[in-house]
């Protein structure tokens, strides 16, 4: 079965700290990738997605995410975190083109000042 | 509205009673889309409405639960029989069209079955 995986379930930084999180899917076809975004208190926002091109993609905020198909991984970087970064992190899945996603159990990031 | 709207945020309920939740997508989105969001745990697909049907319910995790889109705005999820195990939060999501190209998320309903 698909299934998408994030092995850093919780991860503790300073501010300017450089921050990468990981996520790995399992599927051979088809993938379009996306991180979302959960700050204390708010719903799941979108930070970026990858559907097809530039395997670097740019979202809000900062954030960027590279796309290695033969890694099957889509890591989350932001070079310099802020205190207001912390928040939990979901990367997720859309394969063959279905109209679901599949979320990893998330990862959830402190910083520190 | 602006947003996704879930009402109600939250929902304490005894074990065997019914319960249903309601979602008001953003207007004019067709897309409409069930999660459950468990403890520690990432959302897990439920059910997907295009315009007023359901295009896929395969997340559905037994015939206790349902949903309809009457209308084709308005979803609600309906739950008989609530278990423990129920509990959770439930979320609902909309898009512009289908294949969920960035959904816009409400704020969920935290479900509780004491």
């Amino acid at each position: 079965a698909q299934s998408v995986s994030q092995h850093n379930h919780h991860v503790i930084l300073s501010e300017a700290a450089s921050l990468e999180l990981g996520c790995n899917y399992s599927y051979g076809g088809t993938v379009n990738l996306f991180w979302y975004v959960q700050y204390p208190g708010q719903h799941l926002q979108l930070l970026l997605k990858y559907f097809s091109g530039d395997p670097l993609v740019k979202g809000i905020k900062g954030f960027e995410a590279e796309f290695i198909k033969s890694k099957f991984s889509f890591n989350l970087r932001k070079p310099s975190v802020q205190w207001s970064d912390t928040a939990e992190y979901f990367c997720a899945a859309r394969v063959d083109n279905t109209d679901k996603l599949i979320f990893g159990t998330g990862t959830r990031l402190q910083v520190f000042p | 509205g602006a947003g996704v709207s879930q009402t109600p945020s939250n929902k304490v309920t005894e074990k065997g009673k019914y319960v249903e939740l309601r979602c008001d997508p953003i207007s004019g989105h067709t897309a409409l889309y069930w999660y459950r969001q468990s403890l520690g745990q990432g959302p897990e697909f439920l059910i997907y409405f295009q315009g007023t049907g359901a295009a896929d319910d395969s997340g559905l995790p037994n015939d206790r639960f349902f949903a309809v889109r009457p209308e084709g705005s308005v979803s609600t999820l309906k739950i008989q029989r609530t278990e423990r195990g129920d509990s959770a939060v439930y979320l609902c999501a909309s898009s512009l069209g289908a294949y969920g190209e960035g959904y816009t998320f409400g704020s969920g309903t935290r479900l509780t079955v004491v």
